[in-house]
């Protein structure tokens, strides 16, 4: 069985400073991994993916997450926090094993609020 | 190009009422799928649909049902409504379904059950 867990509720982080929005998973075999963004009373908004490869993955608005197996973790990372990054962050992970027909569905972590004080 | 349409926007409810939202993926995309957002939950998957058929199912009473037609649309039906159903409802369309696809969600339907 796949899961994804965000450990934090909330992320405090003043503007200009790097930002840090943690997520670790479990799956049987390889994972897909990404991260989604919510703005208020808004849908979410796909920011990046890992599929294989290179462990850092660069997406939109500046960020990026790197995975790293040994650690289960694929952690969302800016090196430079904008007010305008205050939303709500999700992690999802897809599992290369399972699912119906080799189609498996997503899971989702809790989601990470970001409070980026000006 | 069009975005994935969810109508209503909003719905208020009581409880043993029944209720049907609709989506309408972005076009060319023939995989569905839905999702319950509620606070401190995150999200929770629903069911998928690709070509007509579920191909996917969550851990949901069988209350919440849904289907999809040939152009893609899909529909979720929720029956005796309860409480505890309130809830943002996403719905979310890829070209495959493809375990490696992005999602691109709606909006969402706000449902209220009083």
């Amino acid at each position: 069985a796949q899961s994804v867990a965000q450990p934090e509720d909330q992320v405090n982080v003043a503007e200009g400073n790097p930002l840090t929005v943690k997520c670790t998973y479990s799956v049987s075999g390889n994972p897909y991994l990404f991260w989604y963004v919510q703005y208020p009373n808004r849908g979410l908004q796909f920011l990046l993916k890992y599929i294989t490869g290179d462990n850092l993955v660069k997406g939109s608005y500046g960020f990026e997450a790197e995975f790293n197996k040994s650690q289960t973790s694929f952690h969302l990372k800016k090196p430079s926090a904008l007010v305008s990054d205050s939303a709500l962050y999700f992690c999802a992970v897809r599992d290369t094993l399972g699912g119906v027909g080799g189609y498996q569905k997503v899971t989702f972590g809790t989601g990470t609020k970001l409070q980026v004080i000006p | 190009k069009a975005g994935v349409t969810q109508t209503p926007r909003y719905l208020i409810k009581t409880r043993g009422q029944q209720v049907t939202l609709s989506c309408s993926p972005i076009s060319g995309h023939r995989s569905v799928s839905w999702y319950q957002q509620t606070p401190g939950q995150g999200l929770q998957f629903l069911f998928e649909y690709f070509s007509e058929t579920q191909r996917n199912k969550g851990n949901f009473p069988g209350r919440f049902s849904g289907r999809q037609f040939s152009n893609s649309r899909s529909e979720m039906n929720v029956s005796t409504l309860e409480l505890g159903d309130s809830a943002l409802y996403l719905c979310a369309s890829s070209l495959t379904g493809g375990n490696n696809e992005k999602l691109f969600f709606g909006s969402g339907t706000q449902l209220s059950v009083l």
